[in-house]
């Protein structure tokens, strides 16, 4: 059964801890994403890596770390740096077509992550 | 840089009567372009996308978009609502090559019985 699987599906964090989102997918797809999405906005990108061992920061990645050292797996970090965390993290990922670029990407259930 | 606006932050409609969901986009290049549906707490579901083919795309559920250069718009309709469909939808645009996308900023649909 193919897809996305992100855990938990709720994270407390306390002041001052780093807290770390699972992202796993079992597609053979290349490129993986993070987003981060609040209320009434659309999706922020937070990192993005197109290969293993390689990541390129988004449009906040401040506060946020990532690590990809197998193909199916993409972790996220949420620092003590990151000042406002609480939010909905989706992840996803896509296939890296040589003839066609980037493919559809395809989202987790995502987590949400709460400040105590 | 691309980009999507879209036109309405909230749309309500009666169940039965169509829906039009408004998109317009900015892109350097030739764009992809998404529609996404999200259901309370889920993840983003792909309903449709057009890159370059056909420019009238056909989705799941019944939605279609027609992708329209000259107005630079992809607007997402289906002719007959249903209750199931009450959700947030997402426009979404990706230049060809390049792994991000640039998501709007939402239109929340509401089905009245």
């Amino acid at each position: 059964d193919g897809g996305i699987t992100q855990s938990p599906k709720y994270l407390f964090r306390k002041e001052g801890q780093n807290v770390t989102l699972s992202c796993e997918q079992n597609l053979n797809h290349d490129a993986m994403y993070w987003y981060r999405q609040d209320p009434g906005q659309g999706l922020r990108l937070i990192y993005y890596s197109q290969i293993v061992n390689d990541f390129q920061k988004g449009d906040i990645a401040e506060g946020y770390s990532v690590s990809r050292e197998k193909k199916e797996s993409f972790p996220l970090t949420v620092t003590s740096a990151q000042k406002n965390p609480t939010a909905f993290y989706l992840c996803a990922s896509s296939i890296d077509s040589v003839d066609r670029g980037y493919e559809t990407q395809y989202f987790g259930p995502g987590t949400r992550l709460l400040v105590l | 840089a691309q980009s999507v606006t879209q036109l309405d932050s909230h749309v309500s409609v009666s169940e039965g009567t169509p829906v039009l969901l408004r998109c317009n986009y900015s892109s350097s290049y030739s764009p992809s372009l998404f529609w996404y549906v999200q259901h309370p707490n889920k993840g983003l579901q792909l309903l449709l996308k057009y890159t370059s083919a056909a420019t009238l795309v056909k989705g799941i559920n019944g939605f279609e978009a027609e992708f329209k250069k000259s107005e630079t718009s992809f607007h997402l309709t289906k002719p007959s609502a249903h209750m199931s469909d009450a959700a947030e939808y997402f426009c979404v645009v990706s230049d060809l090559n390049r792994a991000d996308m640039r998501f709007g900023a939402g239109t929340r649909l509401t089905v009245k019985p």
